[in-house]
């Protein structure tokens, strides 16, 4: 059983055009998240959802909407991709009473 | 704001010797410490954690003591293997929010 899953795991694509990514938990955690990966291997976190609600938002273009259905996914959609979108997008759901966080295999993401 | 800082990689050894990896923080309040190992084209995965001063995480092999005078987490292994050929992260976990440090890499030759 995969704990924290994401699809799709590669994704390669034009500049211009949109995309998402989708993550699913099983878990039964509260709170998720997306992280981003850049080619030196440095995680910077996006997003935070705690049950279907927004709780942290960094600087992050607006072109990045996440959407959280119910508080076992947490989809991240990109318009209008640019070139430094490439990156690993890495969901991640949070056992609130640890501090633990469970990640997904990741969505390698290649613009051109 | 809370910050960790870890070693620059990569860290290259010779299978069978002992690593290092230094990991100091900063932060408000009392953190609980982790580190995450990711293997080549996998998500990360915790290897080891610690919620107070002075406990003792470990796993397979790998152990790190939260040092709160001098804010540190440094993982320790006697005897590396080639398998344990992945990146590294500290983190610390505060108010429901945890911050990585920039990773290093470990590269073991047989």
């Amino acid at each position: 059983d995969t704990a924290v899953s994401q699809t799709p795991k590669y994704l390669v694509t034009q500049m211009g055009n949109d995309k998402s990514i989708k993550c699913e938990q099983n878990l039964g955690h509260d709170t998720m998240y997306w992280y981003k990966q850049d080619s030196k291997k440095f995680l910077k976190i996006m997003f935070s959802y705690n049950n279907k609600e927004l709780i942290i938002n960094e600087t992050v273009p607006n072109r990045f909407s996440p959407k959280s259905p119910d508080k076992a996914h947490l989809n991240l959609h990109i318009n209008s991709l640019e070139l430094g979108d490439s990156a690993v997008y890495f969901c991640a759901s949070a056992d609130r009473g640890t501090g633990e966080l469970f990640f997904g295999e990741g969505s390698r993401l290649t613009v051109l | 704001g809370n910050s960790v800082t870890q070693m620059e990689g990569p860290v290259t050894l010779s299978e069978e010797a002992f690593l290092t990896i230094n990991c100091t923080y900063t932060a408000t309040g009392y953190p609980s410490l982790f580190w995450y190992v990711q293997y080549p084209g996998e998500g990360l995965q915790l290897l080891l954690k610690a919620t107070k001063a002075d406990d003792k995480g470990s796993n397979k092999g790998f152990e790190a003591t939260y040092r709160k005078e001098t804010t540190s987490f440094h993982l320790e292994k006697g005897s590396v293997q080639v398998s344990d050929s992945a990146v590294y992260f500290c983190a610390l976990s505060a108010y429901s929010t945890l911050t990585f440090g920039k990773g290093t890499m470990l590269l073991v030759s047989p």
